[in-house]
């Protein structure tokens, strides 16, 4: 059963819409998380990190968010634009070794 | 700066055959590692390495082989490819397994 979960499975929105996507996880203990971009045919490319103790963090337009209470992130994308369209990938390592686990991620479509 | 340069791009084997899947960074990251990524699904741990001559096994290592003489490459080997293991290969780096990870083009596989 994969631990992280994400949502929407795939979402279309107009260029210049704002929207966020949602990632649940039942990692336990918990390290950090992170969110990362893939562009068809491309591999992920980093956006974000955050560790336990961020509730925040930005990288241009994106805006990850974090709540390891409740143990979700979303990750908000500002004025769409039509490069924003690939696949968003939510990221959870529980911090020892090597294990990451990864979310099947979600397929943005941005529209002109 | 290339970065992680994966070779090839694309590749397609008969059941049975055996190939290696080429690796290579230079950013002079200790870690690196190889993943799976299957359609409706998350990415995969298959092997990862924490310097040269260190290599462990993640999720899904049955079928693959592989070794890390230098700190540049990291080479995947298929013994002998099922149709089981069509998929689409990345191979990433990073300074250690806490910090982001850098992932190379992908290998697309097809084995038939």
């Amino acid at each position: 059963k994969n631990q992280v979960e994400q949502s929407p499975q795939s979402l279309i929105i107009l260029e210049g819409k704002n929207c966020t996507l949602q990632c649940n996880y039942t990692v336990s203990p918990f390290s950090n998380l992170r969110w990362y971009k893939q562009d068809t045919g491309r591999g992920p490319v980093s956006l974000t990190i955050m560790t336990f103790s961020e509730n925040t963090k930005s990288n241009g337009r994106y805006t990850a968010t974090l709540d390891a209470d409740t143990k979700q992130s979303s990750l908000h994308i500002t004025a769409s634009q039509l490069s924003d369209s690939a696949s968003y990938i939510c990221v959870v390592s529980p911090g020892w070794d090597n294990d990451m686990r990864f979310g099947a991620g979600t397929r943005l479509t941005v529209k002109p | 700066n290339a970065g992680v340069t994966q070779t090839p791009k694309f590749q397609v084997l008969k059941t049975g055959q055996s190939m290696t899947l080429q690796c290579a960074q230079d950013m002079n990251h200790e870690y690196m590692s190889w993943y799976r990524q299957d359609p409706g699904m998350g990415l995969r741990l298959i092997h990862y390495s924490v310097g040269a001559g260190i290599t462990d096994q993640g999720e899904v290592p049955n079928g693959y082989n592989v070794s890390r003489s230098t700190t540049e490459d990291f080479p995947l080997r298929l013994l002998s490819a099922a149709p089981s293991q069509t998929s689409v290969y990345f191979c990433a780096s990073s300074y250690s397994f806490r910090e982001k990870l850098f992932f190379g083009s992908g290998t697309q596989l097809s084995v038939l």
